[in-house]
């Protein structure tokens, strides 16, 4: 049972460029989820999807684009990486009846 | 913007003991109560969540509840070496989860 899966796990991009973090989840969880985590921060909630088509911003939207076109996907692009982006991106995913959410393994992202 | 809190410690207990970890939550409409486990360089895994007022009890976890102050717990009894971690407390809000900095924890075999 793959659950959710994130690529790349690791990534360096220089300023400026646009990075697209993937994520696939085997569950058909109708909710999906990005997160970025900071030091001193904790976990803060970039963008959620409810279903295929329908996004929301979250607490820290700026800089980033999601799409979901398929329910099992839910990409973030960040469209022109700042060093304030470099952070721990972690996809999450819950059932839509649930309230429980199922983390993914996580993407290093550093922008140098 | 719910708020959470937690003391980010760290936490450092000896092995065998109990280990406490505290949350307090701004949103006195938040209805479901989470503690998560994220061990360094993984991604956070549910270790139990709570709904009502009083104490859940999971194995060697214990979470208790008081909405009237607004307080989330975890207990850790018989702590072990392997428990050493950051805990993460969320609220959910609908469909939205919010979550604490967390308590590291580290158990000294």
């Amino acid at each position: 049972d793959a659950g959710i899966t994130q690529s790349p796990r690791y990534k360096i991009t220089e300023t400026g460029r646009q990075v697209t973090l993937m994520c696939h989840q085997t569950w058909s969880h109708s909710y999906m989820f990005w997160y970025r985590q900071d030091l001193g921060h904790g976990l803060r909630l970039i963008y959620y999807s409810a279903a295929a088509d329908i996004t929301d911003k979250g607490e820290v939207p700026d800089g980033y684009v999601v799409s979901r076109s398929k329910t099992e996907n839910f990409p973030l692009t960040l469209e022109s990486a700042t060093r304030s982006q470099t952070s721990v991106y972690f996809c999450a995913s819950k059932e839509g009846s649930g309230n429980t959410i199922y983390f993914g393994e996580g993407s290093w992202l550093t922008v140098v | 913007q719910k708020e959470v809190e937690q003391n980010s410690g760290p936490l450092s207990v000896p092995e065998g003991a109990i280990a406490s970890l505290n949350c307090t939550y701004s949103d006195r409409g938040s209805q479901s109560f989470f503690w998560y486990r994220q061990y360094s360089g993984k991604s956070p895994e549910l270790i139990m969540f709570i709904y009502s007022n009083g104490d859940k009890e999971d194995g060697r976890f214990t979470a208790q509840l008081n909405k009237a102050s607004q307080y989330v717990s975890l207990l850790i009894r018989d702590s072990q070496p392997s428990d050493s971690a950051t805990y993460l407390c969320a609220v959910n809000d609908g469909n939205q989860f919010y979550f604490g900095t967390g308590t590291s924890l580290t158990v000294i075999p």
